[in-house]
Order: structure tokens, then sequence, then C-alpha cells
């Protein structure tokens, strides 16, 4: 199984809801990412948690609170979001020792397509 | 911070080889060069990885040259299908890995 699912698929919220953001991989990989992306934007790295322990913020608004439960799920919580935060998110997976290391290939998930109104 | 440079697009038919070149001045020593393919609303997808001169595997090719100041993806006889995004990612040498610019690639019939 090389897949990377992320639930749901698309999301819409207010800026003073509380939701979250799923992903999963039955991989065996340790290391999980969160990216976020804008429209005709490279994706922009957020966290990298390694061995289920957070390894890279890079500066991202506490509005976004990423959990790693196990080494199989990553959640992205949100709150009190703006509408700039509306982009692609998506999760990602790696067979890791070293989470920032790009020279391991990431299996993406499909994305949840946020919208903040 | 180090930057990456890929075209914006290019358009190709069907049939022909296309290279598409990342520039990337300040890439990590010991790093790898990694090539991504994304469609619309879609997560990317690895196509092909390489540390220095050339790496082929079933679906491109990965040129290096020793200065690691650039590297180029080559797809060979591309289709309608293989029309996508094309992202290098790279690390720097702070230990920061990032996509490119991404290059828009159009195939016609």
């Amino acid at each position: 199984d090389t897949e990377v699912t992320q639930t749901p698929k698309h999301l819409v919220m207010g800026m003073t809801n509380k939701k979250s953001l799923k992903c999963e991989q039955h991989m065996g990989h340790r290391a999980m990412y969160w990216y976020k992306q804008k429209a005709k934007k490279p994706p922009e790295l957020m966290f990298v948690y390694s061995y289920e322990k957070l390894s890279i913020n890079e500066s991202v608004p506490s509005r976004f609170s990423p959990e790693c439960p196990n080494s199989s799920l990553l959640n992205l919580h949100l709150h009190a979001l703006q509408p700039e935060d509306s982009a692609l998110y998506l999760c990602a997976s790696s067979q890791d020792p070293s989470a920032w290391d790009s020279s391991y290939e990431q299996y993406f998930g499909p994305g949840t397509r946020l919208t903040v109104t | 911070l180090a930057k990456t440079t890929q075209p914006i697009s290019m358009d190709s038919y069907e049939g022909q080889e296309v290279n598409i070149t990342c520039s990337h001045n300040n890439i990590a020593t010991n790093d790898y060069i990694t090539w991504y393919q994304q469609f619309p609303s879609q997560g990317p997808r690895f196509i092909i990885q390489g540390y220095k001169t050339k790496v082929t595997n079933e679906v491109a090719s990965l040129f290096i040259p020793a200065d690691r100041k650039s590297s180029t993806l080559s797809l060979p006889r591309v289709s309608l299908s293989d029309t996508a995004v094309y992202y290098c990612l790279v690390k720097n040498n702070f230990n920061k890995f990032y996509f490119g610019s991404g290059t828009k690639l159009n195939v016609k019939p």
C-alpha cells in the first residue's frame, strides 16, 4: 500500500470555526509532513514530524496546530483562520531518519481544499 | 536564502523529448535533487532523484553537472498525459528544503 489518504477532500469553514484535517499512511514511514499550496504556486512546507515528534515548524501561525497521535496518523487542527489561509493542504510521508532530508522520496496525499469564509 | 529558478511554462508536441532545467545556486553539498510531477488538484508525485552526473529510470532521465548548480529533467517522447507542472526539490546549505517555482508543461497533439 503506497497511498497517503487525506480527509476531508473539501472543507469550507468560517473564521470562528474549529476544524481538523486528517492524514493517514500505512507504509511504515516515520516522517510525515504538512504543506500548504496556493493556486499556481509550489507547495510550502509547514510542519515535519519525525518519529511522532515535531521536528520542523516553519514559523507557522499558531492558528494551525499539528498533532501526530501515532506513526500512521497526522492531524492539522485549525482555529480562527483567515480568508488568506484558503489553500490546498497536502500531507506527505517518507521513510526517514532525518526528517529534513529531501533525499527521501515523499509520498503525497491528494490534499484537502480549504476555503475560509 | 537560496533560490531555485525554473521556466514558468513550456510547450511541446507528442512524441518529442522535453528538457526542463532547474537552477539551484545554494544547494547543500551532500543533498540530492528530486523532481516531482503534479496534476491539478492532486499531490505531487515522485519522478526521479539524483546526486550527480546522470540518472535514468523508466520514465525520465536527470542530468546534473559537476558543479551541481542546476539539474535538467529529460522526458523522452512525451504524451498528452504528461501535461502537468514539474517541480525540482532541493535542500539549501541552511538545511531548508523547498520546491522550485514549477514549470507548467503543455503537451499538444
